[in-house]
This record gives structure tokens, sequence and C-alpha cells, in this order.
């Protein structure tokens, strides 16, 4: 079975200082897991995705994550908060064989201070 | 741009009274998905189909059906909806490949709201 925790459920950053927002994951199966965010009223956009090949993602709007197989992390992290970072993350665990389903995180919500 | 479309962004229905979602996608992909949100929840997979073949949720409650007549869309029935339903709904589509990262596509959401 898989599951997915988020060690926070708010952040609050200074505009411009770096952002963290945790992640860490158990399965049985060699994982892929991706960090999506959602703004106000909004669906859900995909930021990035680990699926076994590098271990430092790339993602859009300069986030980033490391997948830690030892340390069963993904936190995904952001040198420079933007006020329009404001918004939900959520940590999301999905097992490569084929299980279509997505595990969520209970998500983290991300506020930016001027 | 492909992508997927979500009508109407907003929903008000009465108590009891039957109502119906749409979502379409142009990405051509195999699996899509409803998803159920409350305030300050992740979403709750209420059902997906793989092609044709329907997939529900053991806990998604009776009162919720859905139909994918082709490929490009999927409906959500609510036979009759309760206060409790009110919540936003999310649908979403992913590639389906075996093996895969299959990352799911959402589109913008329809707001409903129990009158």
């Amino acid at each position: 079975a898989q599951s997915v925790t988020q060690l926070d459920s708010h952040v609050s950053v200074s505009e411009g200082t770096p952002v963290l927002l945790r992640c860490n994951y158990s399965s049985s199966y060699s994982p892929s897991l991706f960090w999506y965010v959602q703004h106000p009223n909004k669906g859900l956009q995909l930021l990035l995705k680990y699926t076994s090949a590098a271990t430092l993602v790339k993602g859009i709007n300069g986030f980033e994550a490391e997948f830690k197989k030892s340390e069963t992390s993904f936190h995904l992290t952001k040198p420079s908060a933007h006020m329009s970072d404001a918004a939900e993350y959520f940590c999301v665990v999905s097992e490569w064989r084929g299980n279509e389903k997505l595990t969520f995180g209970t998500g983290t919500r991300l506020t930016i201070i001027p | 741009d492909a992508m997927v479309i979500q009508n109407p962004r907003y929903q008000v229905t009465q108590f009891g009274k039957p109502v119906t979602l749409s979502c379409s996608q142009t990405l051509n992909h195999n699996v899509m998905y409803w998803y159920q949100q409350k305030s300050s929840q992740a979403p709750k997979l209420l059902f997906h189909y793989y092609d044709k073949d329907f997939n529900n949720e053991a806990d998604t409650p009776d009162n919720f059906q859905s139909r994918r007549p082709n490929t490009s869309f999927c409906f959500l029935d609510i036979r009759s909806p309760g206060l409790g339903d009110a919540a936003m709904y999310l649908c979403a589509t992913s590639r389906g490949i075996l093996g895969g990262a299959n990352e799911q596509y959402f589109g913008p959401g329809t707001r409903l709201t129990v009158t």
C-alpha cells in the first residue's frame, strides 16, 4: 500500500526567501511521485514528477524536488518565493505497476508575506 | 492547446434534484477520473474509466453515477444531491500506459452548490 505524509499543513515565507515544502512517502513498489499546485477555485496543475530517472527533478515556475530513497522523502523547494506562489500544494504518489490511482497528501497551504 | 474542459464551472441545484456535470478532453487519453474535493481537503477519487471499463471506488455512494459515451467525454450524474454533496468536482485524465508514470491532467473543476 502507498501513502503520503505532508509534514506541514501551512507554511509562511517572505517574498524573495526560499520555500521548502516537506513530503514523505511510503510505497511497496518503485513509486512515481508528483507535486501538484492548486490556486483558489482552480483545478490542479502538475509542477513536477519523479519517475526513477534523475533524483533531482526540475519543474515549472522555478520549483524543484529531490527524491531521497533512503529518507523516503520528496521535498519541494524554490530558491526565491514570489507572491504568485501562494496556493495549496499536494504531494502525490503512484505505484508504477499499472495502478492508475494517485494517493494524495493532505496538502500544504503556502502563504507569501509581502 | 490540448486540455481538459469542465462545464459548467459553477452549478447550483436544489436538494434532491438530479444534476449532471460534464467533462471533455482533447488529449486523447485512455483514462478519465472524477474526484470530489471539499474545502481544505485533498481530492477524493469517486471512480475512473479505463477506456470503457468503469472502476468504482468502494466508498463512493450509489447516488453518484458516471457515463463515458466516447473517448472525449465523461459525465458525472448525482441522482439526488444532498447538502453534503456540495463540493468542487474535478475531472482528470491520464494516458494509462502500464508501467509508466501516469500523471493526471486536471480540469478547472465544477463548484456545486446544493440549496
